[in-house]
């Protein structure tokens, strides 16, 4: 069985700070991870993806993401947060077997200024 | 770019009726995704198509049924609709299969009174 964990419901961070938002995932074999971004009332956008070919991930809007086999984590960074940063985050694994995403719980950023 | 596009964005539907929900993927993609968001939750995989076959299935209710026609649009029909369906539904797209990227779209959400 596969499942990913983000650890934290809610982040708050100051403009300019570091932004780190944690995803773990247990499965055998190495999943495919995603990390998707939620606005309010708005639809899923993908902010990157890991398949194997990097460990280290950039994606979009100045994010990046680490795939750590040894502690089957897949964190998500953003060296300084902007406002506008603030959403849902959520991690998402697929096995090669399957068609579905299987997210994690999500969690909310907030970005005080 | 040309994204996904779902109709209608609000549904408001009484108990008992039944809805119909729309989706229509990105040009030249052929696999079609359901999920369902309930308050407060992650995206739950409902079901999905590939070139106008089921391939693979989730939790989605015997009362739920849907299918991807030969435009590759899907539809998502909601029968004996439930207080607990009140959720946002989206749908995403990709080509050939879940280890291309999903791309959702905007979502329809549904109230069931």
């Amino acid at each position: 069985a596969q499942s990913v964990t983000q650890l934290g419901s809610h982040v708050s961070v100051s403009e300019g700070a570091l932004v780190l938002l944690r995803c773990n995932y247990s499965s055998s074999v190495p999943p495919y991870l995603f990390w998707y971004v939620q606005y309010p009332n708005q639809g899923l956008q993908l902010l990157l993806k890991y398949t194997s070919a990097a460990t280290l991930v950039k994606g979009i809007n100045g994010f990046e993401a680490e795939f750590k086999k040894s502690e089957t984590s897949f964190h998500l960074t953003k060296p300084s947060a902007h406002m506008s940063d603030a959403a849902e985050y959520f991690c998402a694994v697929n096995l090669s077997w399957t068609d579905k995403l299987i997210f994690g719980t999500g969690t909310r950023l907030q970005v005080f200024p | 770019a040309a994204g996904v596009i779902q109709s209608p964005r609000h549904l408001i539907k009484e108990k008992r009726e039944t809805a119909t929900l729309k989706c229509y993927p990105i040009p030249r993609h052929d696999t079609v995704y359901w999920y369902q968001q309930g308050p407060g939750q992650d995206p739950q995989f409902l079901i999905s198509f590939y070139e106008k076959m089921q391939s693979d299935k989730g939790s989605i209710p015997d009362r739920f049924s849907a299918q991807q026609f030969s435009d590759y649009h899907s539809e998502l029909n909601m029968s004996s609709l439930e207080l607990g369906d009140s959720a946002l539904y989206f749908c995403a797209s990709s080509l050939e299969s879940a280890q291309e990227t999903q791309y959702f779209g905007p979502g329809t959400r549904l109230l069931v009174l």
